[in-house]
């Protein structure tokens, strides 16, 4: 089956760490770019950051750029994101993407994993 | 940054009637060499994650019904559901992928009346 299956979230501090695992199957995960898609609860849709397929490039939004890092494993078919410095403003569902190649738009969602920062 | 500011935010139609949603984009995101809007809509249900629905701004992805269409080129975009179904009750969001930081709308939640 294809699918994209995220872990790692939690409840973590103010000026904590987490690090989140998206773990991919069913397709030639070595060939695509992964994203990181978030959402607070009710509100909208904000992209986090993405790789590409050889783990050599990679981009972030501005709100995340110097605190977070993406990275990928493809011999065990996953994407990270260590997120250090974890503000309130960070407390999301964070979405694992795969982008329909070679575009940048995404058909292929994972079910999300919750990071709660909070004291 | 391209922003892209999705109306009206919420939208109430009856059964069987049409729904349009719009997504305007503080810039252009055709691109002239290939002539392709790089703009994508989604659907998302309560408690699931988004769904594309359609690309390029006019292409119905693979399985999606066809009372669901795009139109739309440059900086102005619809999304349009012909018949309005029970199952449609969502919210949709419009993307932008012609650069980066990659940006959806703010969305547009869909009820039924």
């Amino acid at each position: 089956e294809v699918q994209l299956v995220e872990s790692g979230g939690g409840l973590v501090q103010p000026g904590g760490s987490l690090t989140l695992s998206c773990a991919a199957s069913g397709f030639t995960f070595s060939s695509h770019w992964m994203n990181w898609v978030r959402q607070v609860p009710g509100k909208g849709l904000v992209w986090v950051s993405r790789i590409n397929a050889d783990g050599t490039t990679t981009d972030y939004a501005d709100s995340v750029k110097g605190r977070f890092t993406i990275s990928r494993d493809n011999a065990k078919n996953t994407v990270y994101l260590q997120m250090n410095s974890l503000r309130a403003e960070d407390t999301a569902l964070y979405y694992c993407a795969r982008p329909k190649s070679p575009t940048h738009y995404f058909d292929l969602w994972g079910r999300g994993t919750l990071v709660t920062v909070s004291s | 940054d391209i922003v892209l500011t999705q109306s009206p935010d919420s939208l109430t139609v009856s059964l069987g009637e049409r729904a349009t949603i719009n997504c305007k984009s503080s810039q252009s995101v055709l691109y002239t060499s290939n002539n392709k809007n790089y703009l994508a809509w989604y659907q998302q249900k309560p408690g699931q994650p988004p769904k594309v629905l359609i690309s390029w701004a006019s292409t119905r992805e693979s399985g999606v019904p066809d009372r669901f269409s795009g139109s739309g080129s440059g900086t102005d975009f619809t999304l349009t559901i012909s018949s309005l179904q029970a199952e449609d009750v969502a919210v949709y969001y419009c993307q932008q992928h012609y650069s980066t930081p990659i940006t959806f709308g703010q969305g547009t939640r869909l009820e039924i009346k």
